[in-house]
């Protein structure tokens, strides 16, 4: 069963602009993660926010958690076109030893 | 450091026939896992392992066997291929234990079975 579902599901902007990434999930998590995948590729870790942590920066990346509302999200600043690919959040759920991936957000970032 | 392997990086396969995935990591990671991704969906857990000679049941586990006899290797059986597995296989490992521990992936085995 998916944990995590992001929304929106694609997502197309310019160079330059930010891009927000929206992932919910259903029961208690260690933590949250998001990943990267460029066509064709395996997935690569972005950054990995604990539950009692709110926010998170890595260079152009900002997440934030709020376990009240089971909600992630993923903020990428003056987006490149190198930043085109499918983003997954993943969770850590309380007990188990495994990540649940949701289905992830394709993002087009426009030249 | 070559990270995580995966072989073969393309496979077809008739309905019936069986295969391994091998995954090799070079990293001494305690914990390996198999992922199975089918178009629009995220990765669903296969198997995974969480030490050498240990496997346990992941999400979709039926049709699919494992083995971990060495701690670098970890090793997908399709013992029948039927249509239904057609999809892209990824492999990862994690330092030890996952909690709060990122995970390395392959680039994955794409199989075709017809």
């Amino acid at each position: 069963s998916q944990q995590g579902e992001e929304d929106p599901q694609a997502l197309s902007i310019q160079e330059g602009e930010n891009a927000t990434m929206n992932c919910s999930y259903k029961t208690s998590i260690n933590n949250l993660q998001w990943y990267r995948q460029n066509s064709g590729r395996g997935l690569v870790h972005l950054i990995l926010i604990r539950s009692n942590e709110r926010e998170k920066h890595s260079g152009r990346l900002r997440v934030t958690l709020d376990t009240s509302k089971k909600s992630s999200s993923l903020l990428i600043t003056a987006s490149r076109a190198a930043d085109t690919a499918s983003y997954f959040c993943a969770t850590l759920d309380t007990g188990r030893r495994a990540l649940t991936f949701g289905s992830g957000t394709r993002l087009q970032v426009q030249p | 450091n070559a990270g995580v392997t995966q072989t073969p990086k393309f496979r077809v396969l008739k309905t019936g026939q069986s295969m391994t995935l091998l995954c090799a990591q070079d990293m001494n990671h305690e914990y390996m896992y198999w992922y199975r991704q089918d178009p629009g969906m995220g990765l669903r857990l296969i198997h995974y392992s969480v030490g050498e000679g240990t496997t346990a049941k992941g999400e979709v586990p039926d049709g699919y066997n494992v083995s971990r006899l060495k701690k670098q290797n970890f090793l997908l059986g399709l013992e029948s291929a039927a249509p239904s597995q057609t999809s892209v296989y990824f492999c990862a490992s994690s330092l030890h234990r996952g909690s709060n521990q990122p995970q390395h992936f392959g680039d994955g085995t794409r199989l075709s079975i017809l």
